[in-house]
C-alpha cells in the first residue's frame, strides 16, 4: 500500500530563511507525489506535483520539489520564507488503480519576523 | 474558471440527525472525491464518483454514503450523526480518473455535531 511520512509537525523559521519540508514516501510502482498548503479555514491548494518527466519540480510562490528514488523521498524547499508562507503542508502520493490521495499527517509552517 | 465549490461551508447538527454536503466540481471535470479531515485523523479517504456511480470507498461506515449526478455533481449523506463525525469534509475534482491526474480541492464544509 502506498503511504508517505513527513518528519516534524511543526517547522519554524525566520522570514528569509530556508524552507525544508520533509516528505518520504512508499510505494510498490513509480509514484505520483503531490505537495498540497492549506491556509487557515481553508481548502487544500495543489503547490506542485511529480510525474516523472523530471525530478526537481517547480511549483507555485517559489517551491520546487525534488524526487529522489533511492531516498525514497520528495522533500519541499522554497529559498527564502515569507510570512504569507504560513500555513498547513501536506504530501500525497496517489494510490494506484483507486483514484485516491493518501496524504502524510501535515507539518505547519510558522515563520516569524 | 470556477473552482470546486461546497455548500453550505458551516453546519451544526445534534447526534442521531443526518446530513447532507453538497459538491460543484470544476466545469468539465468528472471524478469527484470526499476526504474527511479531522485533528486525530487527518485526511482520509472517503469515496470516489465517476460517470454517477461510486468507483472506490474508503474505510468508513455505511452511515457515510454519496452520489452523483449527470451534471458532475455530487452529494454526500451522514445519516445517524456521532460527535466523532465533526470534521471538514472535502470535496476534490479532476478532469479524468487515473493516479496521474491532479485533484483540486473545494473549501470544504466544516461539520459539527453536538
Amino acid at each position: 500500500a502506498q503511504s508517505v511520512t513527513q518528519l516534524g509537525s511543526h517547522v519554524s523559521v525566520s522570514e528569509g530563511a530556508l524552507v525544508l519540508l520533509r516528505c518520504n514516501y512508499s510505494s510498490s510502482v513509480p509514484p505520483y507525489l503531490f505537495w498540497y498548503v492549506q491556509y487557515p479555514n481553508q481548502g487544500l491548494q495543489l503547490l506542485l506535483k511529480y510525474t516523472s518527466a523530471a525530478t526537481l519540480v517547480k511549483g507555485i510562490n517559489g517551491f520546487e520539489a525534488e524526487f529522489k528514488k533511492s531516498e525514497t523521498s520528495f522533500h519541499l524547499t522554497k529559498p527564502s520564507a515569507h510570512m504569507s508562507d504560513a500555513a498547513e503542508y501536506f504530501c500525497a502520493v496517489s494510490d494506484p488503480g483507486f483514484q485516491k490521495l493518501v496524504f502524510g499527517t501535515g507539518t505547519r509552517l510558522l515563520v516569524s519576523p | 474558471k470556477a473552482g470546486v465549490t461546497q455548500t453550505p461551508r458551516y453546519l451544526i447538527k445534534t447526534r442521531g440527525q443526518q446530513v447532507t454536503l453538497s459538491c460543484s466540481p470544476i466545469s468539465g471535470h468528472r471524478s469527484v472525491s470526499w476526504y474527511q479531515q479531522t485533528p486525530g485523523q487527518g485526511l482520509q479517504f472517503l469515496f470516489e464518483y465517476f460517470s454517477e456511480t461510486q468507483r472506490n470507498k474508503g474505510n468508513f461506515p455505511g452511515r457515510f454514503s454519496g452520489r452523483q449526478f449527470s451534471n458532475s455533481r455530487s452529494e454526500m449523506n451522514v445519516s445517524t450523526l456521532e460527535l466523532g463525525d465533526s470534521a471538514l469534509y472535502l470535496c476534490a475534482s479532476s478532469l479524468r480518473r487515473g493516479e496521474q491526474e491532479t485533484q483540486y480541492f473545494g473549501p470544504g464544509t466544516r461539520l459539527l455535531v453536538l
